[in-house]
């Protein structure tokens, strides 16, 4: 019962630096979201994916970009990584419009940028 | 102005004592609104879901007010356990956008 499986748990990277996280959710979810986590701001949404083929801009997606490559695999690339991207990053899937519509979370990328 | 607006706290409380949360939102299309409990360094997981008619899991209530567009979360009898971030979630019918307010901290001490 894996749910939403993210990787890497964690990673370092050097400034200017790619890197691609992925996530991949087993519960035929049709949304899959990207949020990333700083101190005393909450989670705020990077790229969402409403269904397959669709992705859309969340509220902070400069310096990042997304491929929803089939239902499961929601993955967020950072092309040029920048200490500014210093984060914790969470995948999270749902399905809206259903009977229970809540959200599951990946157990997070906690990603620093030197 | 955030659609889903919390006060981040920290709330510091005794154990044994009830505290409440409230998170107010701006959508009134909203339809459909949960807690969620996130503990440190982990990732926010379902406390439980907010009905209009309230909510109660053992010493969890949760409420939906329309009216006043808030939702509120009660926790009786505080364990030193219920420490943690509390999260509330707006998940509307006809958007794919699920929002969060930023967290309420709780605190339970000795």
């Amino acid at each position: 019962n894996a749910g939403v499986t993210q990787t890497p748990k964690f990673q370092v990277l050097k400034t200017g630096q790619s890197m691609t996280l992925q996530c991949a959710q087993d519960m035929n979810h049709n949304s899959m979201y990207w949020y990333r986590q700083d101190p005393g701001m909450g989670l705020r949404l990077i790229y969402y994916s409403a269904s397959e083929g669709t992705t859309d801009k969340g509220e902070v997606p400069n310096g990042y970009n997304v491929s929803r490559l089939n239902k499961r695999e929601f993955s967020l690339r950072l092309e040029s990584a920048a200490p500014s991207q210093t984060s914790v990053y969470f995948c999270a899937s749902s399905a809206p419009g259903q009977t229970n519509t809540e959200a599951f979370f990946g157990q997070g990328t906690r990603l620093t940028v030197v | 102005r955030k659609e889903v607006e919390q006060d981040p706290g920290p709330f510091n409380v005794p154990e044994g004592a009830t505290v409440a949360f409230n998170c107010t939102y701006s959508n009134s299309a909203s339809q459909s609104f949960f807690w969620y409990r996130q503990d440190c360094r982990k990732e926010p997981k379902l406390l439980m879901s907010v009905y209009s008619s309230g909510n109660e899991d053992g010493r969890f209530t949760a409420q939906l007010n329309r009216a006043s567009q808030y939702i509120s979360l009660l926790i009786r009898d505080s364990k030193l356990s219920d420490s943690a971030t509390y999260l509330c979630h707006r998940e509307s019918g006809g958007s794919y956008i699920p929002t969060f307010g930023r967290g309420t901290s709780l605190i339970v001490h000795p």
